[in-house]
């Protein structure tokens, strides 16, 4: 079946660690998104790719990082630098870059502080 | 920049209930309406959509209709069900904006 694969659903991280989210989705999509969600804030835009081998700064991209090698795959680094790393991370994919396309989401990975 | 308002929640029914959920928006331009649900421990997905003024999206007895006049997307169910216990959430995505920009959710429970 086609989708958006999120791994793993519970990652810990200790002080000073840095820790990889990954997601990888079998659907061709062009775009990939991470998004942050915490209770009662919705969900905010941590980075978004367009394209294989480029990516942009969402509104919240301090502390983390991302890749683009491959179509299929957008990881995501939260660095030591993220000091309120405990949320709810979710990978998204869409066929175009623009206009009324949806969005399709992974399942999420919960990330907790140690 | 773009945004998106939405009832707060939480939202307690009994089944059979009428259930409508506010949203409302700023955006420049004419940007595509969505609400996604969230059930527990799962990923978004898409419930309905809009891409125009007075386009109703509808899935499942969900409807929103597009109210460029009022810049809201309001969602209502008719009949809700247990199994509708979810959050909710309002989206938009602008003409040329890559990004969905989401309202903060509203929890939705109905009991038997």
């Amino acid at each position: 079946d086609g989708g958006i694969t999120q791994s793993p659903k519970y990652l810990f991280r200790k002080e000073g660690q840095n820790v990889t989210l990954s997601c990888e989705q079998n659907l061709n999509h062009d775009a990939m998104y991470w998004y942050r969600q915490d209770p009662g804030q919705g969900l905010r835009l941590i980075y978004y790719s367009q394209i294989v081998n480029d990516f942009q700064k969402g509104d919240i991209a301090e502390g983390y990082s991302v890749s683009r090698e491959k179509k299929e795959s957008f990881p995501l680094t939260v660095t030591s630098a993220q000091k309120n790393p405990t949320a709810f991370y979710l990978c998204a994919s869409s066929i175009a870059r623009v206009g009324n396309e949806k969005l399709f989401f992974g399942s999420g990975t919960q990330l907790s502080v140690l | 920049g773009d945004s998106v308002t939405q009832m707060e929640g939480p939202v307690t029914l009994s089944e059979e209930a009428f259930l409508t959920i506010n949203c409302t928006y700023t955006a420049t331009g004419y940007p595509s309406l969505f609400w996604y649900v969230q059930y527990p421990g799962e990923g978004l997905q898409l419930l309905l959509k809009a891409t125009k003024a007075d386009d109703k999206g509808s899935n499942k007895g969900f409807e929103a209709t597009y109210r460029k006049e009022t810049t809201s997307f309001h969602l209502e169910k008719g009949s809700v069900q247990v199994s509708d216990s979810a959050v909710y959430f309002c989206a938009l995505r602008g003409g040329s904006n890559y990004k969905l920009t989401f309202g903060k959710g509203t929890l939705l429970t109905v009991n038997p």
